[in-house]
């Protein structure tokens, strides 16, 4: 069964770290172009970052100097890890996979809050 | 970066009725690389069309797509209770991804 689960989300203080994975089941991460994406509270959906099978990373604007996409083939995972954490960075964290530029399966989603 | 704008923000319509959604770029979005999802309350979004009028699998086919350059729409030809949900779209271009705004259908 093809399945995408996130984890890593939580509380962290302004300024903070955090590293979100996304376990893959049903298919390998290394031979799919893989995706984040995330949603503030109300909030319509905000596209992240992207990372494409030949290796090359994108990201959005809004996170582009403090986000990092990255991904573990021998864990069949995709990472991110989020620095200098804002306020506005709360949101839940979806990660998922880009199929011909469409996002074909999507994960649950994990919880990111920042806040003192 | 293409902007997406999507309009209304929100459609009041009744079980029955037809939904057309409306998606504006900012600039012509190339190889009709334009998709559409459907989010319901605390669920994660799921694909609904794929290269402008593509049905995913699954997908009923009240729910169609069309448009090209700037301009797209979603219709949804009779709404059933479980049409009511908040649309996106997203584009493809240069290497990147977007979304726009959204339009939530509501029970009027």
């Amino acid at each position: 069964e093809v399945q995408l689960v996130e984890s890593g989300g939580g509380l962290v203080q302004p300024g903070g770290s955090l590293r979100l994975s996304c376990e893959v089941a049903g298919f390998t991460v290394s031979k799919n172009d893989m995706t984040w994406v995330r949603q503030a509270p109300g909030k319509g959906l905000e596209w992240l970052s992207v990372f494409y099978i030949a290796g090359d990373t994108y990201y959005a604007d809004s996170v582009r100097d403090r986000f990092s996409i990255s991904r573990d083939n021998s864990k069949n995972t995709l990472h991110l890890q989020m620095n200098s954490l804002r306020a506005e960075d709360t949101a839940v964290y979806y990660c998922a996979r880009l199929h011909y530029y469409y996002m074909d399966v999507w994960g649950r989603g994990t919880t990111v809050t920042v806040s003192s | 970066e293409i902007v997406l704008t999507q309009s209304p923000g929100t459609l009041s319509l009744s079980p029955g009725d037809r939904a057309t959604l409306s998606c504006r770029a900012s600039q012509t979005v190339t190889g009709s690389y334009l998709a559409w999802y459907q989010q319901t309350p605390g669920q994660a979004p799921r694909l609904l069309i794929y290269s402008t009028s593509s049905r995913a699998n699954g997908i009923s086919d009240r729910f169609s797509g069309s448009g090209s350059g700037r301009d797209f729409t979603l219709t949804i030809s009779r709404l059933e209770p479980e049409d009511f949900a908040v649309y996106y779209c997203q584009q493809y271009g240069r290497s990147l991804l977007t979304f726009g705004g959204g339009t939530k259908v509501e029970i009027k």
